[in-house]
């Protein structure tokens, strides 16, 4: 494997399932990130950890649960989650953080589809 | 805050028609300025990072530009395959590593 993966790739769940997401990154970079990207709508930045530490949470609501056990793997965990959570989820990494211009790398996404 | 606007939202090209995209932001001081192509059901893809203005890159048939206010990727002699949309990001000081994207251009390149 190269890059960036993401499983699963397409995901419908209920309104009162848990599931999770699971980002596996291979560039041996140290900073990785969750988007949400809704139709029509920019990328919006869910969380970034840095080294295994969290260090944004932008104002995500709690029914979305970041874990990164290593600089490597990075999972979202989803429990009674909204129809209008609907949305491709994007996992993404960089070599650095707070780093001047350093580009992101993303994975291919899991389509979502919350009944 | 930072912003990114695109322009326009959906453009139709014939094959060799070349043409802009416009991504006009405001930061308040730019780290870098990236650009993304995105194709259908995948992650965006990398294609270049402009730090200053009056910088330029290439790469293939893209080239973007940027000026204080705005940057431009220029698409010359587009071909099918270029079908894709665009997406603009912009990194403040402020904003450490966050990125604020645009929300994006829908290129398609009819044969």
């Amino acid at each position: 494997e190269t890059g960036v993966t993401q499983t699963p790739r397409h995901l419908v769940m209920g309104m009162t399932n848990k599931k999770s997401l699971k980002c596996e990154q291979h560039l041996g970079h140290n900073a990785m990130y969750w988007y949400k990207q809704s139709a029509k709508k920019p990328l919006e930045l869910m969380f970034v950890y840095n080294f295994k530490e969290q260090t944004e949470n932008n104002s995500v609501p709690s029914r979305f649960s970041p874990e990164c056990p290593n600089s490597s793997h990075l999972f979202l965990h989803l429990h009674t989650l909204q129809p209008e959570d609907s949305a491709l989820y994007l996992c993404a990494s960089s070599q650095e953080f707070l780093g001047t211009g350093i580009s992101q790398y993303f994975g291919p996404g899991t389509r979502l589809t919350v009944t | 805050e930072d912003q990114v606007t695109q322009s326009p939202e959906a453009l139709r090209l014939q094959e060799g028609e070349s043409s802009s995209l416009n991504c006009s932001y405001t930061v308040s001081g730019l780290r870098g300025l990236f650009w993304y192509r995105q194709d259908p059901g995948k992650g965006p893809e990398f294609l270049f990072t402009l730090y200053s203005a009056g910088e330029e890159k290439e790469k293939e048939r893209l080239k973007a530009t940027l000026t204080k206010k705005e940057s431009f990727l220029h698409i010359t002699a587009p071909k099918p395959e270029d079908s894709a949309t665009y997406l603009c990001a912009v990194q403040g000081i402020q904003g450490a590593q966050k990125l604020v994207f645009g929300q994006g251009t829908r290129l398609t390149i009819n044969p």
